[in-house]
Parts: C-alpha cells; structure tokens; sequence
C-alpha cells in the first residue's frame, strides 16, 4: 500500500512555462513534506520543503503548495528551463512525536524540458 | 567535498556473495539512514542510526541484511548471501539533527547488480 503517490510518471513541458508535479498521500500523520531532484547516477537533492502548519513555501522559481483536507501536494516551477529536466522526488514523514522516522518516497515523476 | 560520498559506486555480486557498502557522511550530522531503491520506484527506507546508535532497523528486508556505524561517522551496509532481488541502488542520507526533523542529506548511491 503505497502511502505517497506520483501518478504521473512523466510530464512534459515547454521551456518558458510552468510545471505542476503532483503528489497525494494517504497517512494522515504526515507533517513534514520535501520535494527532491534526481538526475541519473546521482543521489537525490533536496529542493524545498513545507511543514503541514503552512499552505505554501516559495523559493525562487519553485512554490510548493499543500493542501491537508485534501492530502494532496504540488511542487510548481516558473519558469521551466532546460536543466530542471530531471526525475522529482515527493517524500513525506513525521516530524513530530520525535519519531525517527526514514522519509516515505513516491515513485517519481520525470520531468522533461522541451526547448 | 562536503558531501556525503559512498563507495563502491558500483558492485557486481555472484549469487551468494556477501557484500558490504560504505557510506561517509557529512562531517557532524548525527543521523544517517539508508534506503534501497529498486529500478523505477521511489527510495524505500532500510535503517537509521543516531550517532552509533540504530534506533530503527524497521525497514530491513530480510536478516541477511546488516548495517552498522560503530563510531558514530561512517556506516557500512552488509548484505549477507546476495540473492538477485537484493540488485538495487543503496542510497545514504544524512542529516544535522534527529530523526526526521532536519533535511536528508543522500549520497550518489552505490549500485548493486547480482548476477
């Protein structure tokens, strides 16, 4: 059972505009949300985050958007360029409670640039 | 660099092998985990260590597997008798604080292929 889903595998976008990368969750004790970046052989880089006390943390040409009613996150990016083509990551865990809690990943999507 | 590097970056295993991998993380963070990814899918959590200490085995998926951080600095995973469902990317995170309240970290992984 997959607690954090990417149901779109890949998405395409042209150079310029925005990208939406989705995820939803199922396990409501998830507070801590991250988006990561994947270029092949290479490890994830982390990206931005949000805490589930706030709807939305900006930084520079990424917004993430979070919507806890209903469980459903959204990474954008404006405008889209060439080197943002990569595999993005969403992942969530428990920050509070002082669990030490492994990050719970979705499957990816794979974005790709157009020029 | 002040990253969290792994070693091998590669590794062909016979069936039956064992296996160990190491992973150095970042001078100062107190937490590592692992985590396995298999072709296609997202990270899947394996172990976390605070310090030398591993507060969460959880995610293991059989006790061929073994990880260890004795001085509370590099880690090593083992795996004992590789079986070829075990060929995954092994992926090392480290971060500043505890548990799951600071940014993971993750190094370039190590690939496993067992033949």
């Amino acid at each position: 059972d997959q607690q954090v889903k990417q149901n779109s595998p890949s998405l395409s976008v042209q150079e310029g505009r925005i990208s939406i990368l989705n995820c939803d969750y199922t396990n409501s004790m998830f507070d801590y949300f991250l988006w990561y970046k994947k270029y092949p052989a290479e490890g994830p880089t982390f990206l931005i985050s949000i805490s589930s006390i706030k709807d939305k943390n900006e930084d520079g040409r990424f917004t993430v958007f979070l919507n806890k009613s209903a469980k459903h996150l959204s990474l954008h990016i404006v405008p889209s360029q060439p080197g943002d083509s990569a595999v993005y990551f969403c992942a969530a865990s428990r920050r509070t409670g002082g669990g030490a809690d492994g990050l719970t990943f979705g499957k990816g999507t794979h974005l790709i640039i157009q020029p | 660099g002040a990253g969290v590097s792994q070693s091998p970056r590669y590794k062909v295993a016979k069936r039956g092998q064992d296996v160990a991998l190491r992973c150095d993380p970042i001078s100062g963070h107190v937490s590592l985990f692992w985590y396995q990814q298999a072709l296609g899918q997202g990270p899947e959590f394996l172990t976390y260590f605070q310090n030398e200490a591993q507060l969460d085995k959880s995610g293991l998926p059989s006790d061929r597997f073994f990880a260890e951080r004795p001085e509370g600095s590099v880690s090593t995973l083992k795996i004992q008798r590789t079986q070829q469902e075990d060929s995954a990317v092994y992926l090392c995170a480290s971060s500043l604080a505890l548990g799951g309240t600071e940014t993971q970290y993750f190094g370039p992984g190590t690939r496993l292929l067992v033949l």
